[in-house]
């Protein structure tokens, strides 16, 4: 069965690196979107990209922050200069169609970053 | 303002029993609520998607109720099981933002022998 695909699993930065979290959507989603879980808190959405644009983002999703589809395949989010507020899960997802058309969403494994 | 809240915040039932867990929201225009499954450090897994027609949706041991005029849904779970212990995330999407939805609290479930 298709299935988003994360790398990597675990990514320790220290503070003020830049980081890039790659994913792999399911081959035929047109929709991809990265969310994070700050530990014990709930998700939440940072951007949903389509057509090879942002479609719509956060207020987290500041200018730190960029997303990038670089081939046919993957699709990545880049932390230009990463805060320790910045530690959490960050999810990729992708669909066939809008979320707001009732399309089915597909979360990958989650990579865990962490700032030190 | 756009909110999705969760009761109750955690529940602790014994395998082989129901349960019944809470959501309520204000998010406007209203398009679909689904309802997910997150198991400790792992994705979300959808359970069910429904809009504003449908009332009742199964799947599985998994009944989702949904009643667009009091804005409140709930998810019911039938003869638990230990692999149930997950947390489980209401998630509202609004008409007027397609690709954007928001996230309820979800509510963690323990399932014990």
């Amino acid at each position: 069965e298709p299935e988003v695909t994360q790398t990597p699993s675990h990514q320790v930065t220290q503070m003020g690196q830049e980081v890039i979290l790659r994913c792999v959507p399911i081959s035929n989603h047109l929709y991809f979107y990265w969310y994070r879980q700050i530990l014990g808190q709930k998700v939440e959405f940072l951007v949903s990209f389509y057509n090879n644009e942002i479609s719509e983002k956060s207020e987290i999703f500041d200018d730190q922050f960029s997303v990038e589809r670089p081939d046919g395949s993957n699709f990545t989010l880049k932390i230009r200069s990463t805060k320790l507020e910045d530690s959490a899960m960050y999810f990729c997802a992708s669909s066939e169609g809008r979320l707001a058309d009732s399309y089915e969403q597909y979360f990958g494994p989650g990579t865990r970053l962490t700032v030190t | 303002k756009n909110q999705v809240e969760q009761s109750p915040q955690s529940l602790i039932i014994l395998e082989g029993k129901n349960c019944t867990l809470q959501c309520n929201y204000t998010v406007s225009p209203f398009s679909n609520l689904r309802w997910y499954k997150q198991d400790t450090g792992r994705g979300p897994v959808s359970l069910t998607i429904m809009t504003f027609s449908e009332n009742t949706k199964s799947n599985g041991r998994y009944t989702a109720t949904l009643d667009a005029d009091t804005k409140q849904s709930s998810l019911h779970i039938t003869a638990s099981q230990l692999s149930d212990s997950a947390s489980y995330i209401c998630v509202v999407s609004r008409k007027t933002s397609y690709d954007k939805v928001i996230f309820g609290p979800g509510t963690s479930l323990s399932v014990i022998p």
